[in-house]
C-alpha cells in the first residue's frame, strides 16, 4: 500500500493565520491526490481533488499544491468554522490510502 | 440533492456478521457510472477504504477484507449493502457509505454509522 504521512499531526492557529499542511506519499501518485477536511461528529468533506482542484462550493482560502510524492494544502487567512481535521487521500495506487490527518486547533 | 443514509445494528457480537444498508435518496443508484464505497474510521483514528460497488455491479474489495466482506445492491429499493463475517473488536468503527463520480474520490458521505463489536 502506498502509505501516506501527514505533518504536523497538530497545528496551533490564531484566526486570520496561514495553515500550512502537509501529506508525504511514500510512492508517487502523480496528482492524484484528495483532501478532506473533518469537523468534530461530521463525516469528512471533499476539499479538493487532483492535487490542486477545489471542489463546489470550497471557499477560495483552500488551496493545493504539489506533485508525485509531496503535497500540501494551504488555508489562507483561517476562519473559525475552518479548525478542524484535514486528511489526504491518494487514489493513484490501489487500494485508495489516507494519511493519519492534521488537527487543525484554535491556539 | 443526493442524500445517503447508513443503518444497521449498533452491536455486533465477535464471530458473527455485521449487516449494514446505505438509502440513497435525490439519485438513482442505477443510474449513470458512478462508485458507491463503504469507509469506516476507528473511533479517534483515520480512515479506511474497505470496498465498492460501481453502477454496473461491479466490486472490488481492500485485500484485507476480500475473504469476509460482500458489498451488494439492490436497485429496486436504491439501495446498497455491505456484510462483513467473523467480525472481531478490530472491526469497531464508525461506517460511512459514500458516493463517487470518479474513481476514488469520495465525493458524497453519509453521517456514519457506529459499529461496536462485543459481547
Amino acid at each position: 500500500e502506498n502509505v501516506l504521512t501527514q505533518f504536523p499531526a497538530t497545528l496551533s492557529l490564531s484566526p486570520g493565520e496561514r495553515a500550512t499542511l502537509s501529506c508525504r506519499a511514500s510512492q508517487s501518485v502523480n496528482t492524484y491526490l484528495v483532501w478532506y477536511q473533518q469537523k468534530s461528529g461530521q463525516a469528512p468533506r471533499l476539499l479538493i481533488s487532483d492535487a490542486s482542484k477545489r471542489a463546489t462550493g470550497i471557499p477560495a482560502r483552500f488551496s493545493g499544491s504539489g506533485s508525485g510524492t509531496d503535497f500540501t494544502l494551504t488555508i489562507s487567512n483561517i476562519e473559525p468554522e475552518d479548525f478542524a481535521v484535514y486528511y489526504c487521500q491518494q487514489r493513484r495506487n490501489w487500494p485508495p490510502t489516507f494519511g493519519g490527518g492534521t488537527k487543525v486547533e484554535i491556539k | 440533492q443526493v442524500h445517503l443514509q447508513e443503518s444497521g445494528p449498533g452491536l455486533v457480537k465477535p464471530s458473527q456478521t455485521l449487516s449494514l444498508t446505505c438509502a440513497v435518496s435525490g439519485d438513482s443508484i442505477k443510474a449513470g457510472s458512478f462508485y458507491w464505497s463503504w469507509i469506516r474510521q476507528p473511533a479517534g483514528k483515520g480512515l479506511e477504504w474497505i470496498g465498492r460497488i460501481h453502477t454496473s455491479g461491479s466490486t472490488i474489495y481492500k485485500p484485507s477484507l476480500e475473504s469476509r466482506l460482500t458489498i451488494s445492491m439492490d436497485k429496486s429499493k436504491n439501495q446498497f449493502s455491505l456484510t462483513l463475517t467473523s467480525v472481531t473488536a478490530t472491526d469497531t468503527a464508525l461506517y460511512y457509505c459514500v458516493k463517487g463520480s470518479v474513481s476514488y474520490d469520495f465525493e458524497i458521505w453519509g453521517q456514519g454509522i457506529l459499529v461496536t463489536v462485543s459481547s
